[in-house]
């Protein structure tokens, strides 16, 4: 089965100061991978997935992330915070086969302040 | 176009009681999946209907159902509540069975059991 870790339960940053949010997997078939992030109070809303192809996946809100298949990691990272950014964000994988779950990191709280 | 919607938003129970949470789609979407989101454990799958059928199922006792009506509405059911139910429960839509579909996700039934 497939699982996610995500490295890092907080992370504090100054606003326009670039950030890196650490995901790792483990599986041993092919995935898909994908960012969530959710506002407080609001559902999650899809930031970037990686299917296949360039391994630089560009999302919205200037958001990256970079699938390297021999580290099994999928980091998420923004050259410039705002404090608008300030949410909870989620890693998530699912294996290339129709029917299975989208199964999720436990999250990482991006906290911008001024 | 109307996003996904949960009924109630919030609601308390007592422990042994049940509960029935509702979930509409987005229009024309047929796969309904469900999220037990707790600050332990974060988000865990329940289970994901396609066209009236349960396609997958997570790691939760046999107190937590599920179906899918005609129209793709969904609903959860647990039964016989205990204290470590209460939790955020997320429904999300997407169009088909397809892995690589981005899955939206309503605001959530924040569930309280006293």
């Amino acid at each position: 089965a497939q699982s996610v870790t995500q490295l890092d339960s907080q992370v504090p940053v100054f606003e326009e100061a670039p950030v890196e949010l650490r995901c790792n997997y483990s599986s041993s078939v092919s995935v898909y991978l994908f960012w969530y992030v959710q506002y407080p109070n609001q559902g999650l809303q899809l930031l970037l997935k990686y299917l296949s192809g360039s391994t630089l996946v560009k999302g919205i809100n200037g958001f990256e992330a970079e699938f390297n298949k021999s580290q099994t990691s999928f980091h998420l990272r923004k050259p410039s915070v705002h404090i608008s950014d300030t949410a909870e964000y989620f890693c998530a994988v699912t294996k290339n086969q129709a029917g299975t779950a989208l199964i999720f990191g436990k999250g990482t709280t991006l906290s911008v302040s001024s | 176009k109307a996003g996904v919607t949960q009924t109630p938003r919030y609601l308390i129970k007592t422990r042994g009681q049940q509960v029935t949470l509702s979930c509409s789609p987005i229009s024309g979407h047929r796969s309904v999946s469900w999220y037990q989101q707790t600050p332990g454990q974060g988000l865990q799958f329940l289970f994901e209907y396609f066209s009236e059928t349960q396609r997958n199922k997570g790691n939760f006792p046999g107190r937590f159902s599920g179906r899918q009506f005609s129209n793709s509405r969904s609903e959860m059911n647990v039964s016989t509540l205990e204290l470590g139910d209460s939790a955020l429960y997320l429904c999300a839509s997407r169009l088909g069975q397809e892995n690589t579909g981005e899955l939206f996700f309503g605001e959530g039934s924040r569930l309280t059991v006293l």
